[in-house]
């Protein structure tokens, strides 16, 4: 399968740990984006990656949030000291450039902080 | 302010009937781009269908097409011949402006069972 793939799909960690996510995207996909989404709610963009380059992060990343792509390929996010308003679904995805393609999600990863 | 609104209740539907999802959206960009997206339980995200604001056909994908129209704002999505394994909830999500933004912004679903 050459689809969007996370890991790990679910983590349940204690307030205060550090947890990283891992993306891989589409081979060919130059574009790479993080969502957050929380129950009863749509996806909420977080960052975005063209590459290797983070072109745009959303104030919903505060500090604690740290996202990197470092050749442009697997992506990874990372968040430190966790808090319980951390627990959601994070999702990746990614597409092609051209503002006609599809973005294409993986299957999130699950968090709850505990 | 809410760029995609979905406020229909749950829905439920016979298998092999068609149902429709309603989706309004709100934006002053001539140049955007509409989604649907499907998630089941499991938690991915399936792109369903995509309709750019100057495509003058509705499109189209199997048993999923999209309603739109542009002067109303919305972009129905019409699932015909419902199958069990259509039951998720289904997203709507516009992407707005010039190819550099890749942002979407959805709404909150709605969630569809499909009955035997």
């Amino acid at each position: 399968d050459t689809g969007v793939s996370q890991d790990p799909r679910h983590k349940i960690t204690k307030r205060g740990q550090n947890v990283t996510f891992r993306c891989d995207p589409i081979s060919e996909h130059n574009r790479l984006y993080w969502y957050r989404q929380t129950l009863g709610q749509g996806p909420e963009f977080l960052t975005y990656f063209q590459n290797e380059a983070q072109l745009e992060k959303s104030r919903l990343l505060s500090d604690r949030f740290s996202a990197e792509r470092p050749k442009g390929s697997f992506s990874t996010l990372e968040i430190q000291r966790t808090e319980q308003g951390d627990s959601a679904m994070y999702l990746c995805a990614s597409s092609s450039t051209g503002s006609g393609n599809t973005i294409y999600f993986g299957e999130g990863s699950w968090l709850t902080v505990v | 302010a809410q760029k995609i609104t979905q406020t229909q209740p749950g829905m439920f539907v016979q298998e092999k009937e068609a149902v429709t999802l309603d989706c309004t959206y709100d934006t002053s960009d001539q140049s955007y781009g509409l989604f649907w997206y499907k998630q089941p339980s499991s938690g991915e995200m399936i792109f369903l269908i995509y309709q750019g604001s100057y495509d003058e056909q509705n499109a189209t994908e199997g048993r999923y097409s999209l309603n739109f129209q542009k002067a109303r704002k919305s972009a129905n999505l019409v699932i015909s011949a419902s199958q069990l394994g259509d039951s998720a909830m289904y997203f709507c999500a516009m992407r707005e402006g010039l190819s550099g933004n890749n942002r979407l912004a959805f709404g909150k679903g709605n969630q569809v069972v499909v009955i035997p």
